[in-house]
């Protein structure tokens, strides 16, 4: 059912360093690639999320590259700090139905200090 | 505003037995969806209820079921439970789950099937 290919499944950076986590999806419908952000013990939270009429979006940080001919998309972190260690997850899907998301396996991100 | 509330946040069970999981979701949200989180296999969508309808299925056998109550409080149930059911099972509400309409997901209840 997984439609949406995640990698790498565990990161470690320096604090400073860039964090890069990448994903790759089969539907060419989808038009929709939101990230989720997941501390223990909590829900994922929206971070950041793009629609392929754009190639990049930054929000601080953060930034989501894509790349609509390689149906691939990735979430750039910048000067990563130790409070960015969570689990990531890409997601691919229809806009304007939630319900049809796909999500990627995570990426578990360590931030050492 | 309070956030979604899942309850309870841990629950042991044994095969064969069932189980039912509750979500209140965020003041004026009507749609409640639900979610299976496992290290295998990441979040997959089990259903979503809509004014206590439910609206998407997922690919998931009929042992899992829900409902939602008229103040958009939804319910999961699963019975005959098997090792497999082990998860962090999310429910996410949201104003409609149409457009971009983003999900606010709760912590999550840890099901444990021994």
């Amino acid at each position: 059912q997984q439609q949406v290919k995640q990698s790498p499944q565990s990161l470690i950076v320096q604090k400073g360093g860039i964090s890069i986590i990448n994903c790759a999806y089969e539907n060419t419908a989808f038009d929709y690639f939101p990230w989720y952000q997941q501390f223990p013990g909590k829900g994922p939270a929206l971070l950041i999320a793009i629609r392929p009429d754009v190639s990049e979006k930054k929000e601080g940080r953060f930034t989501i590259s894509f790349n609509k001919s390689a149906k691939q998309f990735s979430l750039h972190i910048m000067d990563s700090q130790p409070g960015d260690s969570a689990t990531y997850f890409c997601a691919a899907g229809p806009l304007g139905n939630n319900n049809d998301m796909r999500f990627g396996a995570g990426t578990r991100l360590t931030v050492k200090p | 505003k309070a956030g979604v509330t899942q309850t309870p946040r841990y629950l042991i069970k044994t095969r064969g037995q069932q189980v039912t999981l509750s979500c209140s979701p965020i003041s004026g949200h009507r749609s409640v969806s639900w979610y299976q989180q496992t290290p295998g296999q990441g979040l997959q969508f089990l259903f979503e209820y809509f004014s206590e309808t439910q609206r998407n299925k997922g690919n998931f056998p009929g042992r899992f079921s829900g409902r939602q109550f008229s103040n958009s409080r939804s319910e999961m149930n699963v019975s005959t439970l098997e090792l497999g059911d082990s998860a962090l099972y999310l429910c996410a509400s949201s104003t409609s789950g149409t457009g971009v309409d983003e999900q606010y997901f709760g912590p999550g209840t840890r099901l444990t099937v021994t």
